[in-house]
């Protein structure tokens, strides 16, 4: 079964940096996801993306996160200078469509732990 | 969005059938039921979707009265590897919709041998 892929499992960084965590979506689906969950708290979105651009964005989404598809399999989000309560679990996502019956697939995650 | 009640927590033993009803009062005519499971450490994965009545699948059924203001999962004859949160999801159809999935906090089942 096809699934999400997600490198790096584990990024540590310090606070500050910039950190790019990167995501292979399933080859035919059109729409794209990240998310993040902060441990022990929900699933939280953060941006939708399609056609090289970005369909909705929550107020996490603030100016220091852009994501890219820069070829025609990767998916990236950007972190440009983590903070403290930058540290969770980031997932990506994938789907056909956006559709309610369109079913998003998730990748393992990226933990990300800010210093 | 319709907002979503579940219970937080739930016990269980191996080879019981488990329960978990989420209410959704605010259930708009273009909504759809979606459940979610998430194991620790893991991204969510789905597990069944429906607009109403029942719907089966391999490894649950989704049972939604007539008036779509509440759900229930069922998970037949659990085992230890079930334990994990389920997310009850209410996903809209709207023109507006971009995909976005709201996941509220989740029911922690916890599987006992």
């Amino acid at each position: 079964e096809p699934e999400v892929t997600q490198t790096p499992s584990h990024q540590v960084t310090q606070m500050g940096q910039e950190v790019i965590l990167r995501c292979v979506p399933i080859s035919n689906h059109l729409y794209f996801y990240w998310y993040r969950q902060i441990l022990g708290q929900k699933v939280e979105f953060l941006v939708s993306f399609y056609n090289n651009e970005i369909s909705e964005k929550s107020e996490i989404f603030d100016d220091q996160f852009s994501v890219e598809r820069p070829d025609g399999s990767n998916f990236t989000l950007k972190i440009r200078s983590t903070k403290l309560e930058d540290s969770a679990m980031y997932f990506c996502a994938s789907s056909v469509g956006r559709g309610p019956t369109d079913t998003q697939y998730f990748g393992p995650g990226t933990r990300l732990t800010v210093l | 969005l319709a907002k979503t009640t579940q219970p937080i927590s739930m016990d269980s033993y191996e080879g019981q059938e488990v329960n978990i009803t989420c209410s959704h009062n605010n259930i708009a005519t273009n909504d759809y039921i979606t459940w979610y499971q998430q194991f620790p450490s893991q991204g969510p994965r789905f597990i069944i979707q429906g607009y109403k009545t029942k719907v089966t699948n391999e490894v649950a059924s989704l049972f939604i009265p007539a008036d779509r203001k509440s759900s229930t999962l069922s998970l037949p004859r659990v085992s230890l590897s079930d334990t994990a949160v389920y997310y009850c999801l209410v996903v809209s159809h709207g023109s507006g919709n971009t995909g976005k999935l709201i996941f509220g906090q989740g029911t922690t089942l916890q599987v006992k041998p």
